[in-house]
This record gives C-alpha cells, sequence and structure tokens, in this order.
C-alpha cells in the first residue's frame, strides 16, 4: 500500500512569487497534518484537519499561507507570497485518526531566493 | 524555547559502540513518541510510550520513560551504520494542547 505522497519532492523559487504543495494521505486516514521543519529542527505543526475540517490552523501564518482538503481526502499548502524565510522542508502526515501513529511524507524541501 | 529538550545534539561513534540519547522537559508528559529520520525523508514512529518508569525494546533499541513522565532517553546497543539517522522525541502535555517536537539528536555511526 501507497504511504503519504507529497509533491513536489524539490521547488526553488525567487522572493514574492507564489507556491503550492500537494499532500494524498493513506486511504482511509481522516486526520491529516501539514508541518514545517526548518534545518536543524523538529517539525512544527501548521495546521491539523479531520476530514475537510481544519481543526488546528492556530500556527499557521495566515497572512500568507493557505491550505484546504477538498472531499476530505487529498490537501494543499499553498504560499504567497513566498518570503526567504519560508525556506523549509515542508511534511505532510496523515492517521486513521488524532489519536493513533501518524505517517508522514517524504516532504517537499522549498528554496525561495 | 523549546519544550522539549534533547541532548546530545549530535553524536558521532563507531560500529559496535553503545549510545544513549536523552529528551527532557519541565511539562509532564501524557504520552511520549520517539522517531528516527534519515535525510529526504519524513519521520518514522519507533515506539510511544505513555506510563511512568515504562521500558520498551524494539531490537537492539531500549527506551526508557522517566518515572515523573517528564524525562525519556534511548539507548543503542552495538550500533550499526544503518542506526545513523535523526533522532526525534515528541510529546504531548495536557497544556500544550498538541504533539510538540524536539529539534532531534543527529546519530553518525561509521564503520
Amino acid at each position: 500500500e501507497a504511504g503519504v505522497v507529497q509533491s513536489p519532492r524539490y521547488k526553488i523559487i525567487e522572493k514574492k512569487q507564489p507556491v503550492a504543495f500537494w499532500c494524498n494521505p493513506i486511504s482511509g486516514h481522516n486526520t491529516l497534518y501539514w508541518y514545517l521543519q526548518n534545518l536543524g529542527q523538529g517539525p512544527e505543526l501548521l495546521i491539523r484537519y479531520e476530514n475537510e475540517e481544519a481543526v488546528d490552523d492556530s500556527q499557521l501564518p495566515k497572512d500568507r499561507f493557505s491550505a484546504e482538503r477538498l472531499k476530505g481526502v487529498d490537501s494543499t499548502l499553498k504560499i504567497q507570497p513566498a518570503e526567504l524565510g519560508d525556506s523549509a522542508v515542508y511534511l505532510c502526515a496523515s492517521s486513521l485518526n488524532q489519536n493513533t501513529e501518524a505517517f508522514f511524507g517524504q516532504g517537499t524541501r522549498l528554496t525561495v531566493v | 524555547t523549546q519544550l522539549l529538550e534533547q541532548s546530545p545534539q549530535f553524536l558521532s561513534i563507531q560500529e559496535g559502540e553503545n549510545l544513549t540519547v536523552y529528551c527532557n522537559s519541565s511539562s509532564v508528559f501524557s504520552s511520549l513518541q520517539w522517531y528516527r529520520q534519515e535525510p529526504g525523508e519524513g519521520p518514522v514512529l519507533l515506539v510511544t510510550v505513555v506510563t511512568g518508569g515504562e521500558v520498551k525494546k524494539l531490537k537492539r533499541l531500549t527506551f526508557q520513560f522517566g518515572d515523573a513522565r517528564k524525562d525519556s532517553s534511548l539507548h543503542i546497543t552495538a550500533a550499526q551504520p544503518g542506526d545513523t539517522g535523526l533522532y526525534l522525541c515528541a510529546g504531548e502535555a495536557d497544556s500544550w494542547g498538541k504533539l510538540q517536537f524536539g529539534a532531534g539528536t543527529q546519530v553518525v555511526v561509521t564503520p
């Protein structure tokens, strides 16, 4: 069975440009997470979905970041406009529910120049 | 300020040696998890501990949860190059509302 699939794996953009990341969770997983991981740091939660509802987006910088999970399956995370400080790895994870093991994708490494 | 402190930040050892990494917090964990992350991959869950004083073993890895549920350790016996990776602890505490990760310990095992 396929794990969590993220695309693209790598993205290089100029500052002030928009960028979008896509995540396909494991089939049947109701909970989906987006994390940000800076170099030398652990992942930090940006947003958590239960089905199509965002139940925890307190750490999402809403002035430039947005996310959606249409039909409670795939999800996209968007940054517009990107800043130099947004360079990081963006990880998606999914789990059956919030109390079960989360499985992570390989992440998207974003470089803003 | 990190809610979870991991030490050391970096550890380089020879194959066959033992190592221990630590995870500490001033908060009481309701549960604590250990992950391993390899370059270019997402973290993979190794173990979850929930009971103070709990010890879990996974082949050559031994995980210990402190009696007060504020700290944990991961001990690797006879390390192998395949143990190389970033070891992350992550915990939930009542006052945090969500799973928080430490900064990780980078372990390098050379042949």
